[in-house]
C-alpha cells in the first residue's frame, strides 16, 4: 500500500538551530510532493510543493525541501528556525494516476526562545 | 485564503444521533474531500469527491457517507454517531489546473459523547 512516513514525530530545537524533517514515501511512479504547516489552533497550509523540474524547491518563510528520487525522500529544511516556526508539520504525496493524497502522520516541531 | 467555510465548527452529539457537517467553496475547485485528525495519526481521507455526484472512498469511511449534488457543497454525514468519530474534521478542495495544492477548511470540532 502506498504510504508517507514522516521519521521524527516530535523535534525540540532552540532558535537559530538548523532543522531538518525527514519524509519518505513509497510509491515508483511519478508523484506530486507538498509539505504544509499547521500553526496550533489552525488549519493546514501549503508551505512548498514539487512537480518536476529544480530537485531543490523553496517554500514560503525560508523553508526549502529536496526531491532525491532515487531514495524516495522529500525532506523539507529551514537554517535557521525562529519561535514562529513552532507548528506541526505534514509531508503528503499524490501520485499522479491518483486522485487522493496521503499525509503523512506529522511532525510536532517546538521551539525554544 | 480560500474561500472554504465549514459549518458547524462546533458540535456536540449524543451516541447514535445522525450528524451532517458541511463544506462550501467559493473557488469552483473540482476536488473536494473529508479528512479526520486525531493526536497520533495525523490526517485520515474519509472521502473524496472528484466531481458533481461523483464521490470515492477514503481509508476511514466506515460509518460515514458524503454527497455531492452542487460544486460548492460537500456534506459529511455521521449516520449513527459513535465515541470513535469524535474529532476534528477537515474539508479540503483542491483543481489540478490551479496548482494541484489542497486548500484547507477551518476544521469542525465534533465530540460525541
Amino acid at each position: 500500500a502506498q504510504s508517507v512516513s514522516q521519521h521524527n514525530h516530535h523535534v525540540i530545537l532552540s532558535e537559530a538551530a538548523s532543522l531538518e524533517l525527514g519524509c519518505n514515501y513509497s510509491y515508483g511512479g511519478t508523484v506530486n510532493l507538498f509539505w504544509y504547516v499547521q500553526y496550533p489552533g489552525q488549519h493546514l497550509q501549503l508551505l512548498l510543493k514539487y512537480f518536476s523540474g529544480d530537485p531543490l524547491v523553496k517554500g514560503i518563510k525560508g523553508f526549502e525541501a529536496e526531491f532525491i528520487k532515487s531514495k524516495f525522500s522529500f525532506n523539507l529544511r529551514k537554517p535557521s528556525v525562529q519561535w514562529s516556526d513552532t507548528a506541526e508539520y505534514f509531508c503528503a504525496v499524490r501520485p499522479n494516476r491518483d486522485d487522493k493524497i496521503i499525509f503523512g502522520k506529522g511532525t510536532r516541531l517546538h521551539i525554544l526562545p | 485564503d480560500a474561500g472554504i467555510t465549514q459549518s458547524p465548527r462546533h458540535k456536540v452529539t449524543e451516541t447514535g444521533t445522525p450528524v451532517t457537517l458541511r463544506c462550501h467553496q467559493t473557488e469552483n475547485h473540482r476536488y473536494m474531500y473529508w479528512y479526520r485528525q486525531d493526536p497520533g495519526h495525523g490526517l485520515r481521507l474519509i472521502h473524496y469527491s472528484y466531481g458533481v455526484k461523483d464521490t470515492d472512498k477514503g481509508e476511514v469511511s466506515d460509518g460515514y457517507s458524503v454527497s455531492r449534488s452542487k460544486t460548492e457543497d460537500f456534506l459529511l454525514t455521521l449516520e449513527s454517531a459513535t465515541s470513535s468519530q469524535t474529532s476534528v474534521y477537515f474539508c479540503a478542495i483542491s483543481d489540478r489546473d490551479r496548482g494541484d495544492e489542497q486548500y484547507f477548511g477551518p476544521g469542525t470540532r465534533l465530540t460525541v459523547t
